[in-house]
């Protein structure tokens, strides 16, 4: 079983939708999880990082851990077709970033 | 925020012969440089960890002495892939903490390196 798991996609949204990004993972002593973004040929940038569980926001992007089920999502309202990337979760643990598979969004005009 | 640059952005090079990709921190020093590779719709796989000064620390299955990695000073960081091959080919990321330690393990990226071994 891979550290993280996230569902490849693509994910094909019409602009203004609500989009739900999902990973798993398998090591309940992990603490520190981020989401990245990552636009076609370009390195990944830091969306956003949480720690504990809950929801943390920020603008449109709302990240939440769920640790009881080891699950962790990232949900982006309002859609635009600039947030067309692949976004990637991550978890951290002894200086290493641990990455999942990174799941496809196209959203469309 | 810190940036880490990274060259070339693409490369082309035939079978046989050595390329070499630099990291350079910007602003910053970097005394830990992150290797990844990435292949076409896949993750980021970490391949090796530089430290200034001293040796790198390569991950399970990684031939160091195909990819060579130098880290002699705090701003750069190269790797040199050497005899490459047409399977090398793939994306090549560096990656250095953020300096801004108001973000707690946070990661600045290159912009990535295409190789393609013809």
């Amino acid at each position: 079983q891979k550290e993280v798991e996230q569902d490849p996609g693509p994910l094909s949204v019409p602009e203004g939708a609500i989009v739900s990004l999902n990973c798993t993972y398998s090591n309940s002593a992990f603490q520190y999880f981020m989401w990245y973004r990552q636009y076609s040929r370009k390195g990944p940038e830091l969306l956003m990082y949480t720690y504990s569980s809950g929801n943390k926001e920020d603008g449109r992007f709302t990240a939440q851990v769920d640790k009881s089920s080891k699950y962790i999502s990232l949900f982006i309202r309002d859609s635009q077709p600039s947030d067309s990337a692949t976004y990637l979760c991550a978890r951290h643990n002894t200086d290493k970033l641990i990455f999942g598979t990174g799941t496809r969004l196209q959203v469309f005009p | 925020g810190a940036v880490v640059s990274q060259h070339p952005s693409w490369v082309i090079c035939k079978s046989g012969t050595s390329v070499k990709i630099e990291c350079r921190s910007l602003d910053f020093q970097a005394t830990t440089m992150f290797w990844y590779r990435q292949f076409p719709k896949q993750s980021l796989m970490l391949m090796a960890t530089s430290n200034e000064g001293s040796k790198a620390t390569y991950e399970q299955g990684v031939e160091k002495d195909k990819f060579l990695i130098n880290h002699a000073s705090l701003t750069l960081s190269t790797l040199t892939v050497t005899s490459a091959h047409p399977e090398d080919s793939s994306f090549y990321i560096c990656s250095a903490p953020d300096p801004d330690r108001r973000i707690r393990y946070g990661y600045t990226f290159g912009s990535g390196t295409r190789l393609t071994v013809v």
